[in-house]
């Protein structure tokens, strides 16, 4: 159980153009999302905290104009890219939290990477 | 500020040994700690945890300790098996900031056959 699928797993898109990418818990209900993104050898840093009906809450320095964060359901939360650049480039996971489970753990997507040519 | 540091970026064991991956945090009022495996282009998944008021936690080959006065954890993984290379990170969280998890910058494990 637990698992969380990341679409599209990979993606190359245009500068300037937008780009989402869907984060779904297939087996269970997450209340909470997390969008996670990671520069090649460093850390995973979190962008932003996603709860379900609710605006999401962004960690200090992250664009919440450029980041835009959805999540309609109860399974299913979105990251879109708006107007990408180079420099948003990067490997995006997104993780959930599963209610009832072991404190704090989270279950991570496989993760998207994006390139922005 | 690297509020979660692992200083060893890479760890080399043969086989069969003991791998030891070290942490260390800054911030005191971190109350939870967990040790995620991360192989190329995966996500993390979810290895073992340790709650503050425990200083040892054991599944099956990982023990991760905790030692709180010097703001240190490690994990052990005993024996060491091929299949266990990978990046590991160790991440912390405080109650006050619910589950969000401040992740260290890995450490690259690569156990030799």
């Amino acid at each position: 159980g637990a698992v969380v699928s990341q679409h599209p797993s990979r993606v190359i898109c245009k500068s300037g153009t937008s780009v989402k990418i869907e984060c779904r818990s297939l087996d269970f209900q997450a209340t909470t999302m997390f969008w996670y993104r990671q520069f090649p050898k460093q850390s995973l840093m979190l962008m932003a905290t996603s709860n379900e009906g609710s605006k999401a809450t962004y960690e200090q320095g992250v664009e919440k104009d450029k980041f835009l964060i959805n999540h309609a359901s109860l399974t299913l939360s979105t990251l879109t890219v708006t107007s990408a650049h180079p420099e948003d480039s990067s490997f995006y996971i997104c993780s959930a939290s599963q209610p009832g489970q072991g404190l704090y753990e989270q279950y991570f997507g496989p993760g998207t990477r994006l390139t922005v040519t | 500020d690297q509020q979660v540091k692992q200083n060893s970026p890479s760890l080399s064991v043969q086989e069969g040994r003991i791998s030891i991956l070290n942490c260390d945090y800054t911030n005191s009022m971190f109350d939870y700690f967990l040790w995620y495996k991360k192989y190329p282009a995966e996500g993390p998944t979810f290895l073992i945890s340790i709650s503050s008021i425990k200083d040892k936690n054991e599944d099956g080959r990982f023990t991760v300790f905790l030692n709180k006065s010097a703001k240190h954890l490690s994990l052990h993984i005993v024996p060491s098996q091929p299949g266990d290379s990978a990046v590991y990170f160790c991440a912390a969280s405080e109650w006050s900031s619910g589950d969000k998890l401040t992740f260290g910058t890995g450490t690259r494990l690569a156990v030799r056959p």
